[in-house]
């Protein structure tokens, strides 16, 4: 079972803005980072530690962090969002990483 | 531009080893980041295999440290990946990444390799 927590599946109409959460007790102490992945495909970078955003992402999405969840939001969802997105981040004990199960996103 | 390849067997007995490596174009295998592996099951999640940087020592996921070994080979400029006595639970897409040591995020990954586990 992974030590990060993320609903299965979220969906968002087109433009709207959604949530993609991400619990774990790590989180209270380590930043989080975010990956998109569409089928077929590496995963891509798209949230890392504070607040930050490789190049080439839109600036629709943002991460935040409150106690032991981390959140990605993306505000104004476009068809192209929908994706699986992952959350990653060291374990309780800083002695290994975790990936979280997974959100599936889709835009209605 | 940086740019990862991982390479290595595509079928693997039941009970062998899996080997796989991970060339680094566009940048030092020395560089401060920290060289990782990344897998993906059919159908399933991602799971944080390992990670090496140089001069450091590998950390790995504690459910494959039994098996598992990662290095780094300056020479080549690559890192690989070891896994012993591999089961069809192996199967998945096996991916190298490379992240920074401030404000950790993988932002460079090979493109994929499938490796099946099977006789």
């Amino acid at each position: 079972s992974s030590e990060l927590t993320q609903d299965p599946r979220v969906s968002v109409a087109l433009g709207q803005t959604v949530r993609i959460t991400c619990q774990g007790d790590s989180l209270r102490k380590y930043y989080v980072s975010w990956y998109q992945q569409k089928p077929g495909q590496a995963p891509k970078l798209v949230m890392y530690g504070k607040n930050f955003r490789p190049s080439g992402i839109p600036d629709r999405f943002s991460g935040s962090r409150s106690g032991s969840t981390a959140s990605l939001t993306i505000t104004g969802a476009q068809g192209e969002d929908e994706a699986d997105y992952y959350c990653h981040s060291r374990d309780i004990t800083a002695t290994y990483r975790v990936f979280g199960g997974g959100t599936k996103l889709t835009v209605l | 531009q940086v740019q990862l390849q991982e390479s290595g067997p595509g079928l693997v007995n039941p009970s062998g080893t899996l080997s796989l490596i991970c060339d680094v174009s566009g940048d030092s295998i020395n560089s401060d980041y920290y060289w990782t592996w990344v897998r993906q099951p059919p159908g399933k999640g991602l799971e944080w295999i390992g990670e090496m940087s140089h001069g450091g020592s590998p950390t790995y996921n504690p459910s494959l440290k039994s098996r598992l070994s990662i290095s780094v080979d300056e020479s080549k400029n690559q890192f690989s990946l070891n896994l012993s006595s591999v089961t069809a639970g192996d199967t998945a897409v096996y991916y190298c990444a490379r992240a920074g040591f401030n404000s950790y995020g993988m932002d460079v990954w090979g493109q994929g390799t499938s490796v099946t586990v099977s006789s």
